[in-house]
């Protein structure tokens, strides 16, 4: 079944260490998003990407670095310069031409221990 | 950037009663998705709206909308506890090709 897949689920970092998070999806879908959630607030865009080698900085980019090697794979990497990293993370991907339904991944919650 | 507004951010409603949320939208409207999310969860498609005037339904929730407005709203028809969640509402920003969201509607039903 096609879908889209975010791990790990639960991720644990110390202060200083950067964490790579994955997001893969078998959708041949062109364009993918990393979003964050705060508790009780809505999605804030990070990066996005419409096509492979390319991507764009979202809205809270800063802290941040992704990479589109592969159309498949878009993996988020939260750097020791975000200074508050702990949030849920979506991943989500969506047809080129925006008529169909975007779909996301089950979330990874990063936690700063 | 495209801004999208929810209201209200929050609602307490008992079970069987109808309720509306609403989203607005700073820019035209292309399209508009809304989703449903438990807490900690990822999100569960509920539907997309085209053009304007467009109206939608699936099982007790109908959506429409209103594009001169730059509008769409979500009614529930008969709340149920399983209505319960975080309703959100996405949309298409033209301008840098990247799709935003509202804060989120939390939804308690009280049984």
């Amino acid at each position: 079944d096609g879908g889209i897949t975010q791990s790990p689920k639960y991720l644990f970092r110390k202060e200083g260490q950067n964490v790579t998070l994955s997001c893969e999806q078998n959708l041949n879908h062109d364009a993918m998003y990393w979003y964050r959630q705060d508790p009780g607030q809505g999605l804030r865009l990070i990066y996005y990407s419409q096509i492979v080698n390319d991507f764009q900085k979202g809205d809270i980019a800063e802290g941040y670095s992704v990479s589109r090697e592969k159309k498949e794979s878009f993996p988020l990497t939260v750097t020791s310069a975000q200074k508050n990293p702990t949030a849920f993370y979506l991943c989500a991907s969506l047809k080129g031409d925006r008529r169909s339904e975007a779909f996301f991944g089950q979330g990874t919650r990063l936690t700063v221990v | 950037s495209q801004e999208l507004e929810q209201s209200p951010q929050s609602l307490i409603v008992q079970e069987g009663k109808n309720l509306t949320i609403n989203c607005t939208s700073s820019k035209t409207l292309y399209g508009l998705y809304w989703y449903k999310q438990k807490y900690g969860e990822g999100l569960i498609f509920l539907m997309m709206l085209q053009k304007g005037g467009e109206e939608k339904s699936h099982e007790k929730i109908t959506a429409k909308l209103d594009e001169k407005k730059q509008q769409s709203s979500l009614h529930i028809t008969a709340s149920q506890p399983s209505h319960a969640g975080i309703y959100l509402c996405g949309a298409a920003d033209t301008g840098r090709r990247a799709l935003t969201f509202g804060s989120g509607t939390r939804l308690q039903v009280q049984p």
